[in-house]
């Protein structure tokens, strides 16, 4: 049980579609992440939330749009998504704690199919 | 651009060997975190290492920090099957709020 749900662990949409991912924390955390997992690829940072803040976007096509309302969820907006998005998408959290590691809790990720 | 390579990408083996993951990047990090990742899941915390040379052990399996923090490495002792997934190094910098991945390494092992 790490402490981080994310919603559907499967999702299959068509280029034209819009979908939501969810992600939601147990764990008190501050911090929320996005990640991208594909094959053969290390794991890429898509966004991260701070507080409900964005602090960093990777460079992420605006395909892929985030929302976090608050320090607990964290959701991922797709729409017009191209066939290459198809990937395992992972949500985490940590506690912002100053001068200490931001170690990240992990969900079990969506796996996403673009067709 | 920092990067963090692991080595080997793959590993095969049968229960009861020993086994080791490198970790190197030419970077220097704050700290550095292992993370193994079963399929269908996602990526489940094992250690942090802090301290260039510094050394923790988690049952079976020992993790060690580079004395210049720029490289670090996973010993396992008499693998069982229940090791089997993807192992990832994740480096830190101190005031940066994000992880740099490595590339990772999928361990089977056989009974």
């Amino acid at each position: 049980e790490t402490g981080v749900t994310q919603t559907p662990r499967h999702l299959v949409m068509g280029m034209t579609n819009k979908k939501s991912l969810k992600c939601e924390q147990h764990l008190g955390h501050n911090a929320m992440y996005w990640y991208k997992q594909s094959a053969k690829k290390p794991l890429e940072l898509m966004f991260v939330y701070n507080f409900k803040e964005q602090t960093e976007n990777n460079s992420v096509p605006s395909r892929f749009s985030p929302e976090c309302p608050n320090s607990s969820h964290l959701f991922l907006h797709l729409h017009t998504l191209q066939p290459e998005d198809s990937a395992l998408y992972l949500c985490a959290s940590s506690q912002d704690r100053a001068g200490l590691s931001y170690e990240q809790y992990f969900g079990p990720g969506t796996r996403l199919t673009v067709t | 651009t920092q990067l963090l390579e692991q080595s080997p990408q793959f590993l095969s083996i049968q229960e009861g060997e020993n086994l080791t993951v490198y970790c190197n990047s030419s970077s220097v990090f704050s700290s550095l975190q292992w993370y193994r990742q079963e399929p269908g899941e996602g990526p489940v915390l094992l250690v942090t290492v802090v301290t260039g040379g510094e050394v923790k052990k988690l049952k079976r399996l020992t993790f060690q920090f580079g004395d210049a923090r720029k490289d670090s490495s996973l010993h396992i002792t008499a693998a069982q099957p229940g090791d089997t997934g993807l192992y990832l190094c994740a480096g830190e910098n101190t005031g940066f709020q994000k992880l740099v991945f490595g590339t990772g390494t999928r361990l089977l092992v056989s009974p």
